[in-house]
């Protein structure tokens, strides 16, 4: 079964609307990652969010991560028609090890121009 | 500074055959991982490694082999394969509670 559950599956804007996307975990984790994939491409690294973190930014990016909930949600401000992508949140479990990381099954944006 | 690198980038096999992928990292990185990535399934584990010489299953390990001879190279066999195996194989690299990095994946398609 899959640690990290993506919400929405999918979700299409207009540019310059902002985009959020939510993650959900099962177990506790060191920290949650965010990555973009292009289709046909490989993943590319957004944001980490230790386990001790609330929220953190990275230009157009804010992530917030609720550890009595299991959440994570990523905020994409202002998007553009590049940023169409899938999202996928990657969190690496306690009981694992801190690097062994489980991906979710990913929110597909679309961003219209 | 090239980062991942996979070959091969695309591979027809029959079933039954057996092939090697590899990948290449020129991050001096200690963990290097093997993905496969189905439709509508994100990602997951198959191998992965923690240094040279090592290496350890992951979620879906059945049917793969690696090996983990040189720290810059993480090698992943398909000793008889299935159509099952069908799939798109990312490898990645990173050190422990840091992000990974990926290679740009091989399309493997089993007939």
């Amino acid at each position: 079964s899959q640690q990290g559950e993506e919400d929405p599956q999918a979700l299409s804007i207009q540019e310059g609307e902002n985009a959020t996307m939510n993650c959900s975990y099962k177990t506790s984790i060191n920290n949650l990652q965010w990555y973009r994939q292009n289709s046909g491409r490989g993943l590319v690294h957004l944001i980490l969010i230790r386990s001790n973190e609330r929220e953190k930014h990275s230009g157009r990016l804010r992530v917030t991560l609720d550890t009595s909930k299991k959440s994570s949600s990523l905020l994409i401000t202002a998007s553009r028609a590049a940023d169409t992508a899938s999202y996928f949140c990657a969190t690496a479990p306690l009981t694992s090890g801190t690097y062994k990381y489980i991906f979710g099954t990913g929110t597909r944006l679309k961003v219209l121009a | 500074n090239a980062g991942v690198t996979q070959t091969p980038k695309f591979r027809v096999l029959k079933t039954g055959q057996s092939m090697t992928l590899l990948c290449a990292q020129d991050m001096n990185h200690e963990y290097m991982y093997w993905y496969r990535q189905d439709p509508g399934m994100g990602l997951r584990l198959i191998h992965y490694s923690v240094g040279e010489g090592t290496t350890a299953k992951g979620e879906v390990p059945d049917g793969y082999n690696v090996s983990r001879l040189k720290k810059q190279n993480f090698l992943l066999g398909l000793e008889s394969a299935a159509p099952s195996q069908t799939s798109v194989y990312f490898c990645a690299s990173g050190e422990a509670h840091y992000e990974q990095y990926f290679g740009p994946g091989t399309r493997l398609t089993v007939t």
